[in-house]
């Protein structure tokens, strides 16, 4: 069964230092999503990309954040310096576009997380 | 008032056990709904979508009352296995997915 891939599982930084956290989105999908979840807390969206663009940020995702399709199978995030308070899981998720459906129950497809711990 | 809200929980309920979760969501423009669960430390999955007539799955049953803006799920003959967390989240029509904070469920022997 085809899954979403991330790299690391676990990354540890120091603050202010630059993370690229990497995922591999299921091969027919033409969306792509960030989220975090800080332990204990909910889910939160960051972003959504959409042919090589954002197509929806939250006010969680500021300067310091940005996204890229650097290839056809690798979506990154990257946090240009981190705080303490990056430390979360990130999750990754995608979803296809279906062909007559309507975009808005597309399932998303979430990755297992990378664990961002900055100290 | 929160955008997407929850029960608190825990919910502890024994095996065979009817448990029942509900969700409000605050903007009316809100257009797709769905339950997903979610594991310890795991990614979230999902578990159904929550359409306009209701929908049914299995031993899983969601509700969708737009007037009142609120959401349900109906467990019926609750097995250990479906102890997680239960996850309420609204699409308003565009990308962003706003979850809820979740519903803990322990179902015990």
């Amino acid at each position: 069964e085809p899954e979403v891939t991330q790299t690391p599982s676990h990354q540890v930084t120091q603050m202010g230092q630059e993370v690229i956290l990497r995922c591999v989105p299921i091969s027919n999908h033409l969306y792509f999503y960030w989220y975090r979840q800080i332990l204990g807390q909910k889910v939160e969206f960051l972003v959504s990309f959409y042919n090589n663009e954002i197509s929806e940020k939250s006010e969680i995702f500021d300067d310091q954040f940005s996204v890229e399709r650097p290839d056809g199978s690798n979506f990154t995030l990257k946090i240009r310096s981190t705080k303490l308070e990056d430390s979360a899981m990130y999750f990754c998720a995608s979803s296809e576009a279906l062909l007559g459906g309507p975009l808005l129950y597309n399932e998303q497809f979430f990755g297992p997380g990378t664990r961002l711990t900055v100290l | 008032r929160k955008e997407v809200e929850q029960d608190p929980g825990p919910f502890n309920v024994p095996e065979g056990a009817t448990v029942a979760f509900n969700c409000t969501y605050s903007n009316s423009a809100s257009q797709s709904f769905f339950w997903y669960r979610q594991d310890c430390r795991k990614e979230p999955k999902l578990l159904m979508s929550v359409y306009s007539s209701g929908n049914e799955d299995g031993r899983f049953t969601a509700q969708l009352n737009r007037a009142s803006q609120y959401i349900s799920l109906l467990i019926r003959d609750s097995k250990l296995s479906d102890s997680a967390t239960y996850l309420c989240v609204v699409k308003t029509g565009g990308f962003k997915t706003i979850f809820g904070a979740g519903t803990r469920l322990f179902v015990k022997a």
